[in-house]
């Protein structure tokens, strides 16, 4: 399949700082990817959808001014928590999508475990 | 939108047996069923997907099969072992203006006991 990645794995940091997720696409490119939240126990929850070259879609409830994407590039779209607050704490995933007209598939990174004190 | 439903939310089996696990879904223009196995504290990885276009796919212990006039679709695992134990997902893509787009069902924790 697919190889898709997330960095940092894991991030601790203080309550009103900013941190920034990055997830690439390592052998395809995608020009669309998602962000989900997944707490522990339950299922995803799309976040947002990430176009390439674009402004990306926000989910119902989901606040844009807090969570900013960016997809500057084919492989590359970017999350960030803008002044974090501990009920941001939480796994966060992204996923790329390969392929087109009507065969595409989502492939997951591995993750980023957020933890604000 | 689209309403995934996920059913059972745990399964326990011993090894070797097989392990079913059911999905309805309520948009009729979804199109696309993915299945995604998730382990602790990593991402979902797909295991295996099915396009309206068919009602059945294998790939050797894992099948997948859709029908379109109930709306539902379910992943059969066979001859179980140890290593399948994991959380496992299914998925509908919606149709329409939000094409591409995955709703999760609620997730099934499989349990395969040696």
């Amino acid at each position: 399949g697919a190889v898709v990645s997330q960095h940092p794995s894991r991030v601790i940091c203080k309550s009103g700082t900013s941190v920034k997720i990055e997830c690439r696409s390592l052998d395809f490119q995608a020009t669309t990817m998602f962000w989900y939240r997944q707490f522990p126990k339950q299922s995803l929850m799309l976040m947002a959808t990430s176009n390439e070259g674009s402004k990306a879609t926000y989910e119902q409830g989901v606040e844009k001014d807090k969570f900013l994407i960016n997809h500057a590039s084919l492989t590359l779209s970017t999350l960030t928590v803008t002044s974090a607050h501990p009920e941001d704490s939480s796994f966060y995933i992204c996923s790329a999508r390969r392929g087109a007209g009507g065969a595409e598939t989502q492939y997951f990174g591995p993750g980023t475990r957020l933890l604000v004190l | 939108g689209e309403n995934v439903e996920q059913h059972p939310s745990t399964l326990s089996v011993q090894e070797g047996d097989s392990a079913v696990i059911k999905c309805t879904y309520s948009d009729s223009a979804s199109n696309y069923f993915p299945w995604y196995k998730q382990e602790l504290g990593k991402g979902p990885q797909l295991i295996i997907d099915i396009r309206s276009n068919v009602g059945e796919k294998k790939d050797q212990r894992i099948a997948v099969t859709l029908n379109k006039t109930a709306k539902h679709f379910s992943l059969h695992i066979t001859e179980t072992q140890p290593e399948d134990s994991a959380v496992y997902f299914c998925a509908a893509s919606e149709g329409g203006t939000s094409y591409g787009k995955l709703t999760f069902g609620q997730g099934t924790i499989l349990t395969v006991h040696p």
